[in-house]
């Protein structure tokens, strides 16, 4: 079975302050983990993902990920908060090899304060 | 590419009643997957299509749930006898390929409110 925890479903951050979303999995097997943004009245979009090969992934508008095998964690990282930042991020799996629907996080929202 | 588009974006409705909800997924897309989402909840997975083939339904999918992809374009989820434990937000995607870890594109949803 697989399983994503995100630690603290609220985190506010000051404009320009490092950003930090935590995300720990629970895999059997090698996992593929995604990180997906969700903005008010829109669908939800893809970040960036780890599928095999380098462990610290780059996504889109300057979000990382880094693939902790050790600690089974995927924690998102942005070094500078933008106001537009300001959004709820969902941290997925996919581990279940004959299965290919994603398991999903609770989900955390990102305030951002000027 | 126009996006995943989802009907109606809301729908209030009285306990006991059907509903139906469209999803046309991104052409040319064989994959597409229905989710729900309950406030302050990550999306849960209800069941894939590959095509006009249903591969997969959780076990969150009751028999009052039903799913449909006929041709393999675009797809309805009724649900029959709601129950208020029902509301929530449906949530549609779709994606090209059937590699793991193909990258999902997701409609902005159908509010369900069962009154």
């Amino acid at each position: 079975a697989q399983s994503v925890t995100q630690l603290g479903s609220h985190v506010s951050v000051s404009e320009g302050a490092l950003v930090l979303l935590r995300c720990n999995y629970s895999s059997s097997v090698p996992p593929y983990l995604f990180w997906y943004v969700q903005y008010p009245n829109q669908g939800l979009q893809l970040l960036l993902k780890y599928t095999t090969g380098a462990t610290l992934v780059k996504g889109i508008n300057g979000f990382e990920a880094e693939f902790k095998k050790s600690e089974t964690s995927f924690h998102l990282t942005k070094p500078s908060a933008h106001m537009s930042d300001a959004a709820e991020y969902f941290c997925a799996v996919s581990s279940d090899t004959g299965r290919r629907a994603l398991t999903f996080g609770s989900g955390t929202r990102l305030q951002v304060q000027p | 590419d126009t996006g995943v588009s989802q009907n109606p974006r809301h729908k209030i409705t009285k306990r006991g009643q059907n509903v139906t909800f469209r999803c046309d997924p991104i052409s040319e897309h064989n994959r597409l997957y229905w989710y729900r989402q309950t406030l302050g909840q990550g999306p849960e997975f209800l069941t894939y299509f590959q095509n006009e083939a249903q591969l997969e339904k959780s076990r969150l999918l009751s028999d009052r749930f039903s799913a449909e992809r006929p041709k393999g374009s675009f797809s309805t989820l009724e649900i029959q006898r709601t129950e208020q434990g029902d509301s929530a937000m449906y949530l549609c995607a779709s994606s090209l390929g059937d590699l793991r870890g193909e990258k999902l594109f997701f409609g902005s949803g159908t509010q369900l409110s069962v009154l």
